[in-house]
């Protein structure tokens, strides 16, 4: 079965700082996609970013960018320049062959000004 | 539509009453899915709906809850008897086919809150 785990339930940083967000996970998978998304209080979620697995390189969306340790099974987001804008709880997620889209239980982004 | 919409956005509903949740997913996308957001908690996946093939309700957390999916398009999550622990954020999401390359676009969600 394929788990997300992660562990940080609440983050808090100062506007304009850098933020890494942690995430790990389980798959006895070779092949499967890994995504970032942000629930603001609107409760919509939104996706940040996306990984293939069997792409090396580190995917980047403007100011957010994740660092893919596909042998840990690490998949952790960067957000540069935080902006008020970013407070939100933030899910990773993993999507492998035939199965649903699996959660971890969120982290929860406050951005101060 | 543009996204995905869900009604009602927030529902109050007494204890042992039955309620239908509503989902119109992306026009398009063969796949739609049920998942609750318990307060503060990650996403529980409900049921799956992939075109016309017989849906996946291994999430379904007792025989009160049911969704069905008419013409492949707008889906319907009904909670019979409602109990105070059904209190919780209820999503809607499509895909392309399995969204393994795109992931889900998810609607605003209703907020079920029973007394």
């Amino acid at each position: 079965a394929q788990t997300v785990t992660q562990s940080q339930p609440e983050m808090s940083v100062q506007e304009a700082e850098t933020v890494t967000l942690s995430c790990t996970y389980d798959t006895s998978e070779s092949n499967y996609y890994l995504f970032w998304y942000k629930q603001p209080p609107s409760r919509q979620m939104i996706l940040v970013i996306r990984q293939e697995a069997y792409k090396q390189q580190n995917a980047t969306e403007n100011r957010f960018s994740v660092n893919f340790q596909k042998a840990a099974k690490s998949f952790s987001l960067k957000i540069s320049d935080s902006q008020l804008g970013d407070t939100a709880m933030y899910f990773c997620a993993l999507i492998q062959g035939a199965q649903k889209l699996v959660f971890g239980q969120g982290t929860r982004l406050t951005i101060n000004p | 539509g543009a996204g995905v919409s869900q009604s009602p956005s927030n529902k109050v509903t007494e204890k042992g009453k039955d309620v239908e949740l509503r989902c119109d997913p992306i026009s398009g996308h063969t796949a739609l899915y049920w998942y609750r957001q318990s307060l503060g908690q990650g996403l529980e996946f409900l049921i799956y709906f992939q075109g016309n093939s017989a849906p996946d309700k291994s999430g379904l957390p007792s025989d009160r809850f049911s969704a069905e999916r008419t013409g492949g398009s707008v889906s319907t999550l009904t909670i019979q008897r409602t109990q105070q622990e059904d209190s919780a954020v209820y999503l809607c999401a499509s895909s392309l086919d399995r969204g393994l390359r795109d992931g889900y676009t998810f609607g605003s969600g209703t907020r079920l809150t029973v007394v």
